[in-house]
């Protein structure tokens, strides 16, 4: 069955650091979608990005955040200048074009901010 | 802006038994209604997408169903076994017309052996 892969499966960073978590999407799929999740707390929305450009974004995603789509298959979520509460797992998603569809999720990638 | 809500947060069980878990959300114009499975430190895994138009789904020992007008979906598991062990998210689409999902804050389940 295809899935949404996600890459690191943890990093660990200095604070101040930059950051950048890779997801390859399910290939026919054109909506991705970056969500966290901090430890103990709810699955928080950040981004949705479709043909190109961002479609959907939270309170969250601030000049801090920033993804990118810089092939046919990549998806990035890039956070500059990491603080301790950026801590937490963050998920890469994807669905098809056509709307109603089921959101698939990656893994996760665990980053620890120390 | 669409609020998820479920009860309880945890739940344990003994193996066999039949069981419900609860979702409420605030916008009745509900778009659709997603439940998922989380193991401990994993991604999350889709278990079944309810349509507004729909009243309920089914996949093997999994029902969902939707109530637009009391704000309520339930996920029933039939037969439960100790591999459903697991935490059970619900989310809803954000806004009207949106696709980010909006997530409860998930039921953790326990079934004894």
């Amino acid at each position: 069955e295809p899935e949404v892969t996600q890459t690191p499966s943890h990093q660990v960073t200095q604070m101040g650091q930059e950051v950048i978590l890779r997801c390859v999407p399910i290939s026919n799929h054109l909506y991705f979608y970056w969500y966290r999740q901090i430890l103990g707390q709810k699955v928080e929305f950040l981004v949705s990005f479709y043909n190109n450009e961002i479609s959907e974004k939270s309170e969250i995603f601030d000049d801090q955040f920033s993804v990118e789509r810089p092939d046919g298959s990549n998806f990035t979520l890039k956070i500059r200048s990491t603080k301790l509460e950026d801590s937490a797992m963050y998920f890469c998603a994807s669905s098809e074009v056509r709307g109603g569809n089921t959101i698939y999720f990656g893994e996760g990638s665990w980053l620890t901010v120390v | 802006k669409q609020e998820v809500t479920q009860i309880p947060a945890a739940l344990s069980v003994p193996e066999g038994e039949n069981l419900v878990l609860n979702c409420s959300f605030t916008d009745s114009a509900i778009y659709n209604l997603q439940w998922f499975r989380q193991d401990p430190g994993k991604g999350l895994t889709s278990l079944l997408l309810i349509q507004s138009s729909q009243r309920e789904q089914t996949s093997g020992r999994l029902n969902a169903s939707l109530d637009k007008s009391s704000g309520r979906s339930t996920l029933y598991i039939a037969a439960s076994q100790p591999g459903d062990s697991a935490t059970y998210l619900c989310a809803s689409p954000r806004d009207t017309g949106r696709r980010a999902l909006t997530f409860g804050s998930g039921t953790r389940l326990q079934v004894q052996p």
